[in-house]
């Protein structure tokens, strides 16, 4: 596609349950990102690959955090367990090359609700 | 480890008018890439522009202006002749070239309210 593509665009779940959220990056980028904006915040960084390889998921906040991207394409963000402060807008970018120099790409981003 | 600030929560402005959107940062990198983003309501983040830590000239793109001062760790931002459409929230952002992190670091954001 042309843009990084995000599903489902609003997500409600009750405490407790587990929720996947699936991220689409622009064909042929090599990295990707997750991030998690709290409301009125700036993003934060949660992990990231390089092709199926994640390199850094130094800021995922808990074990119940968990990342893939098996096929160095599509990737989804899992929480398991889901908590009240869970609740914000994830956030997932894409970007041409592995290199800081290289603006991310972002999608609309999943809205998650915790009840 | 690298910080962003950005000092203005909100500012509303009546079109036409200019403003200028703050950011400093903070890194221990001598490379380093600069970044602004805007938000509209519906979400999606939007690259504006980037700028490398080894050069401080001054961009102009349109309505948008970027002044790099490395003596004074700021990347400011100034819309002329502001717009209704420019309504959004602004983000500022940095990534060092050292190490494998190649992760955004964001300020808070600026919310430009652009009132017709």
């Amino acid at each position: 596609g042309a843009g990084v593509s995000q599903s489902p665009r609003y997500k409600v779940a009750k405490r407790g349950q587990d929720v996947a959220l699936r991220c689409d990056p622009i064909s042929g980028h090599v990295s990707l990102f997750w991030y998690q904006q709290a409301l009125g915040q700036g993003p934060e960084f949660l992990t990231y690959f390089q092709n199926e390889a994640q390199l850094d998921k130094s800021g995922l906040p808990s074990d119940r955090f968990f990342a893939e991207r098996p096929e160095g394409s599509v990737s989804t963000l899992k929480i398991q367990r889901t908590q009240q402060e869970d609740s914000a807008v994830y956030l997932c970018a894409s970007s041409l090359a592995n290199r800081a120099d290289q603006p991310q790409h972002f999608g609309d981003g999943t809205r998650l609700s915790i009840l | 480890a690298q910080k962003v600030t950005q000092a203005q929560t909100e500012i509303s402005v009546v079109e036409k008018e200019d403003v200028t959107l703050d950011c400093v940062y903070e890194t221990r990198d001598t490379t380093y890439y600069l970044f602004w983003y805007k938000q509209p309501p519906s979400g999606e983040l939007v690259f504006l522009i980037r700028r490398n830590s080894f050069d401080e000239q001054n961009e102009i793109s349109g309505r948008y202006s970027w002044n790099f001062q490395k003596s004074t760790s700021s990347f400011n931002f100034t819309i002329t002749a502001s717009q209704v459409v420019d309504s959004a929230v602004y983000f500022c952002a940095l990534s060092e070239a050292a190490g494998s992190a190649r992760q955004l670091t964001f300020g808070s954001g600026t919310q430009l309210t652009v009132l017709p």
